[in-house]
């Protein structure tokens, strides 16, 4: 089993429609990230999260929010999903020391 | 100015050469630093982490970091077909733990 799921993994959606994208892991980290990637942007900060009460937005959280439900799941939602949010979406969760980050497989959104 | 910074590339190397990757960053207290690397389509995975200044090897990669230079390198030697990725350089600022990519050089090695 992987140490980061992410569902669902392939999603097509129309604008104005809510989604949300999950993320589970077994690691046991308190660290869990969300990042969009686009191509030639690398990966981008959307939230992350160093606790269930702590929740920091990234360098693109508008049109974003997050849940840390548990220490093991954390959810990425699009309260009104528009096309440029059209990306490739992944969940990590790093160790106490940041030596490194454990990817989920990652989840291609479209919106259309 | 962007906090990680990296040529886009693409760049090609031939097979059996070594492939030099370099990224630059922007904060200057910016205490880790990592090598991922990333096939079309799949998650990044890490190749290399590296903390202090100096070189760093690991098999045929070797990464090096100068802080006073705020640049991190990744060489990789005796490149192979297998090595055609996107290879993204990430930081841990210093003013907060969140992890910090760039936008990750395309390496082609050609036959």
């Amino acid at each position: 089993d992987a140490d980061v799921t992410q569902t669902p993994r392939n999603r097509i959606t129309k604008t104005g429609k809510r989604i949300m994208l999950e993320c589970s892991q077994t690691k046991g980290h308190d660290r869990m990230y969300w990042y969009r990637q686009d191509p030639g942007l690398g990966l981008r900060l959307i939230y992350y999260s160093f606790d269930v009460k702590d929740i920091n937005k990234g360098e693109i959280s508008d049109g974003y929010s997050v849940s840390r439900q548990a220490q093991a799941k954390f959810s990425l939602s699009l309260e009104s999903a528009i096309p440029n949010q059209t990306a490739l979406y992944f969940c990590a969760t790093s160790d106490p020391e940041n030596t490194e980050a454990f990817f989920g497989q990652g989840t291609r959104l479209t919106v259309v | 100015q962007k906090e990680v910074e990296q040529n886009s590339g693409p760049l090609s190397v031939p097979e059996g050469a070594i492939a030099s990757l370099n990224c630059t960053y922007s904060d200057r207290g910016s205490q880790s630093f990592f090598w991922y690397r990333q096939y079309s389509g799949k998650s990044p995975e890490l190749i290399m982490f590296i903390y202090s200044n100096g070189d760093k090897e690991d098999g045929r990669f070797t990464a090096q970091l100068n802080k006073a230079s705020q640049y991190v390198s990744l060489l990789i030697r005796d490149s192979q077909p297998s090595d055609s990725a996107t290879y993204l350089c990430a930081v841990i600022p210093s003013s907060a733990s969140k992890i910090i990519f760039g936008s990750g050089t395309r390496l082609s090695i050609r036959p």
